[in-house]
């Protein structure tokens, strides 16, 4: 089974759209959870860490719920330059003492005027 | 220059040649990291380094060597690579290692084995 998985999409939303991507993870014990951005042909940059409350930041909610081992990521009012692939990534200690990153294969946006 | 950088930006080799990706950070940070993304994959780490030494090899095979001289160098040196080799090799690093800081990546070499 995969570390993280994730619905490759794509997605193809209008400006303003509000959108929503989901992830699951398989170890339970994994802690840290975080969202990256990758823009087509460029380096996955973090765009948010997801914390157990939830938390937001601008038009992005993230939430995690622990029991499901599930995360999601809301974007609401798209704009242009939301058009990405957003990957889902996840701590897990599996084979590290100090744990590694493990991506999703990554959603892909693309938002239309 | 700051960030992550690496060279080349993209790289076409035979299965016979042996050439080096190099990757140099300027964060002054203590762990780095190869990756490797082929198309519809998600991203796979190969290698981990932690004060100059490695402290995870992710089963990769022989024919890809790293180097890591000091903590913000990082090399893969590549020799008789096959097709299915070719890829987004993405360097990384972060202040300490662990999953629990967030890594920063270079912008990739794209290789191309023929």
């Amino acid at each position: 089974r995969k570390e993280v998985e994730q619905d490759p999409g794509p997605f193809n939303v209008p400006e303003g759209a509000t959108v929503a991507f989901n992830c699951t993870y398989s170890n339970s014990a994994s802690q840290s959870f975080f969202w990256y951005r990758q823009d087509c042909r460029k380096e996955p940059k973090l765009l948010m860490s997801v914390y157990s409350s939830g938390n937001e930041d601008g038009r992005f909610t993230a939430q995690l719920n622990r029991a499901s081992q599930y995360i999601s990521l809301l974007i609401r009012d798209s704009k242009l330059s939301d058009s990405a692939t957003y990957l889902c990534v996840v701590n897990s200690d599996r084979g590290s003492t100090l744990g590694r990153l493990y991506f999703g294969r990554g959603t892909q946006l693309t938002v239309w005027p | 220059e700051t960030g992550v950088t690496q060279t080349p930006r993209h790289l076409v080799m035979g299965m016979t040649n042996k050439k080096s990706l190099k990757c140099e950070q300027h964060l002054g940070h203590n762990a780095m990291y190869w990756y490797k993304q082929s198309a519809k994959k998600p991203l796979e780490l190969m290698f981990v380094y932690n004060f100059k030494e490695q402290t995870e090899n992710n089963s990769v095979p022989s024919r890809f060597s790293p180097e890591c001289p000091n903590s913000s160098h990082l090399f893969l040196h590549l020799h008789t690579l096959q097709p299915e080799d070719s890829a987004l090799y993405l360097c990384a690093s972060s202040p300490l290692p662990g999953g629990n800081n967030e890594q920063f990546f270079g912008p990739g070499t794209r290789l191309t084995v023929l």
